[in-house]
């Protein structure tokens, strides 16, 4: 069975620096999709960025990016210039061909102002 | 487009009655999950429909739990009798049905009914 693991519970960043938040991934898949999820104290499930296993490159979204290493089974999220709404709880989760997503236990972010 | 919506947000109940939980995914999506959050264990995975039949329920914790879709804009998750251990927030998400390699198919979170069981 796939796993996802988040090996930080929580982690604190200086607003306007930069954090990175790690996610390990266990599977014998070689087409699948990673996605980073962000769940701000309202609750809601936001999707934050997203990364094609076949894919080489790493997936950027404005100060979001990813550092994919598929032979390590990685997948970490950088966040650039960190802000004080990007205060969170951070999942990573793993989807292969199909729709049934695995999630991580998550990392709360901190932003300290 | 509303998004997902979800209702109750918020369920209080006492112990043995019956919940019902009820979800509307995006219009012209056609696959369905229902999730349960909690602090030990975290968002697992209850059920999901693709084209309103179930394909995986084996997340359903046991036979307390029932969910249906009898149609594309409409679901259903029961628990019968509750207990005070399906406190919980339950997530309703919705996506197009997984395509080929390049499709992300986004799953979209509705907002969550929070349930408590007293």
């Amino acid at each position: 069975a796939q796993t996802v693991t988040q090996s930080q519970p929580e982690m604190s960043v200086q607003e306007a620096e930069t954090v990175t938040l790690s996610c390990t991934y266990d599977t014998s898949e070689s087409d699948y999709y990673l996605f980073w999820y962000k769940q701000p104290p309202s609750r809601q499930m936001i999707l934050v960025i997203r990364q094609e296993a076949y894919k080489q490159q790493n997936a950027t979204e404005n100060r979001f990016s990813v550092n994919f290493q598929k032979a390590a089974k990685s997948f970490s999220l950088k966040i650039s210039d960190s802000q004080l709404g990007d205060a969170a709880m951070y999942f990573c989760a793993y989807r292969k061909r199909g729709n049934k997503l695995v999630f991580g236990a998550g990392t709360i972010l901190r932003v300290k102002s | 487009d509303a998004g997902v919506i979800q209702s109750p947000r918020h369920e209080v109940t006492e112990m043995g009655q019956e919940v019902t939980l009820r979800c509307k995914p995006i219009s012209g999506h056609n696959s369905l999950f229902w999730y349960r959050q909690t602090m030990m264990r975290g968002l697992e995975l209850l059920i999901y429909f693709n084209n309103n039949v179930p394909i995986d329920d084996s997340g359903m914790p046991e036979d307390r739990f029932s969910a249906k879709m009898p149609n594309a804009s409409f679901s259903t998750l029961k628990i019968q009798p509750s207990e005070p251990r399906d406190s919980a927030v339950y997530f309703c998400a919705s996506s197009q049905l997984a395509g080929g390699p390049s499709s992300y198919n986004e799953q979209f979170f509705g907002p969550g009914t929070r349930l408590t069981v007293l």
